[in-house]
């Protein structure tokens, strides 16, 4: 079964600090996300990427910088944590058709706290 | 721009009624429509899914009605179970990057028993 996995599974950050979020899919896909999701607003698209060593600006950007060193991980960076980025983080794989995306598997959320 | 919206925001039905959740969108190069559930405390799983060469996909009490001229789809749940309450996120692929996937805000869908 596809597995996406996300470390850490929750952590608590102070303002201005670095934090690093971890993702490693054993799905064998190319293409990898991350999301972040806040009450009222669903599902936001931080960063995206179709290739190793190559990531897309999504919809929310600002604040958030990727790392895809291989196609099983993908890393979003925090370097300047804030308030503002307390939330609930997705990664996700999809396999493709005809060079679309497909469905996505989510891992199991991050749950950050900036203090 | 592209932005997929959702309506109502939250809805509650009875057990047994049918749950109609509402999904529009603005632009026309979107070509793949995945409905996505999630449960409390967990993570968004696929649904069921639609392309825009068909105007009604079906798989059990889940069927999805498409409208391309209106830029307009619904998800229909008929014989709602209580089991069926989560949010439900209208996505979009994005045809000129197919491999962009954005969200609706979701629909909160509660089944009284």
């Amino acid at each position: 079964e596809a597995a996406v996995t996300q470390s850490p599974r929750s952590k608590v950050a102070v303002t201005g600090g670095k934090v690093t979020l971890s993702c490693h899919q054993t799905n064998n896909h190319d293409y990898m996300y991350w999301y972040r999701q806040d009450t009222g607003h669903g599902l936001r698209l931080i960063h995206y990427s179709y290739v190793a060593d190559s990531t897309e600006k999504g919809d929310i950007p600002d604040g958030y910088k990727a790392s895809r060193p291989s196609q099983e991980n993908f890393s979003l960076i925090l370097e300047l944590a804030s308030l503002s980025q307390t939330a609930v983080y997705f990664c996700a794989s999809s396999d493709k058709l005809g060079g679309r995306a497909e469905t996505l598997y989510f891992g199991s959320g991050t749950r950050l706290t900036v203090l | 721009q592209q932005q997929v919206r959702q309506s109502p925001q939250s809805l509650t039905v009875w057990e047994g009624e049918t749950a109609i959740l509402n999904c529009s969108y603005e632009d026309s190069t979107f070509d793949y429509f995945p409905w996505y559930w999630q449960f409390p405390r967990e993570s968004p799983a696929l649904l069921i899914a639609i392309r825009p060469v068909s105007n009604k996909k079906e798989d059990g009490r889940f069927t999805i009605f498409f409208n391309k001229r209106e830029k307009k789809l619904s998800l229909h749940i008929t014989d709602s179970q209580p089991g069926d309450s989560a949010t439900y996120f209208c996505a979009a692929s994005v045809g000129t990057n197919a491999y962009k996937v954005i969200f609706g805000k979701g629909t909160h869908l509660h089944v009284l028993p």
